[in-house]
């Protein structure tokens, strides 16, 4: 099945200042690529997320890139404020046959220092 | 416009015991998938339903099972919990099941001891 690592687990920095958060996923078949925020205590929330069929993506401060030969994507966030503090997950989904499977991975913890 | 709704918020049982958590789909959505969230990890795909069906499961024993109702609701259960079963259980409903935005609920959580 499909396999998702990324990295860092957790991420400081100094408000205004720019986050990458990078993952690599292992299924070649995987086509759909979402990245949700988790605020503490609160549900995962969609942020944005790119299709196969496209190189990069980008809405306001956010955006994400993606590396089908190399199988990885990166998540860009500029200009940090202390509200983008929270834990940011990647996916990959992967249709596989008569299965279809969302997976996560473990999870960067982003602290923005004001 | 409804969210996902799940209850219970927060349950307590016994190891060997069972337990069944609810979800309430958003509106117009007929797909449902749960998810298992262990502390400080990453959410970890238990199944998905498309009207009534089961048509995708991750690497959980039988003993978790679900169920999909007419109106797209649908009900995780879980036999003989284990110690390490204790978790946050999230569920999310799409507009489809093939790759697209997944709307959460807030999570029931479950502490087995």
């Amino acid at each position: 099945g499909e396999n998702v690592e990324q990295h860092p687990s957790t991420l400081s920095v100094q408000e205004g200042d720019s986050a990458v958060i990078k993952c690599t996923y292992s299924d070649s078949a995987s086509n759909y690529f979402p990245w949700y925020k988790q605020e503490l205590g609160k549900r995962p929330q969609l942020i944005i997320d790119i299709r196969s069929n496209v190189g990069e993506k980008k809405d306001q401060r956010i955006a994400v890139t993606l590396n089908k030969t190399a199988k990885h994507f990166s998540l860009h966030i500029t200009e940090t404020q202390p509200e983008d503090s929270a834990v940011y997950f990647c996916a990959a989904y992967s249709p596989g046959a008569g299965s279809y499977q969302l997976t996560f991975g473990k999870g960067t913890k982003l602290s923005v220092i004001p | 416009e409804t969210g996902v709704t799940q209850s219970p918020t927060h349950l307590i049982k016994t190891r060997g015991q069972q337990v069944t958590l609810r979800c309430s789909s958003q509106s117009g959505h007929n797909t449902v998938s749960w998810y298992q969230q262990a502390l400080g990890q990453g959410p970890q795909f238990i199944f998905q339903y498309y009207r009534e069906e089961e048509n995708g499961r991750g690497n959980f024993p039988p003993r978790f099972s679900g169920l999909q109702f007419p109106n797209y609701s649908s009900e995780l259960n879980v036999n003989a919990l284990e110690l390490d079963d204790s978790a946050l259980y999230l569920c999310a409903s799409s507009l489809t099941g093939r790759g697209g935005e997944l709307f959460f609920g807030e999570g029931s959580r479950l502490t087995v001891l």
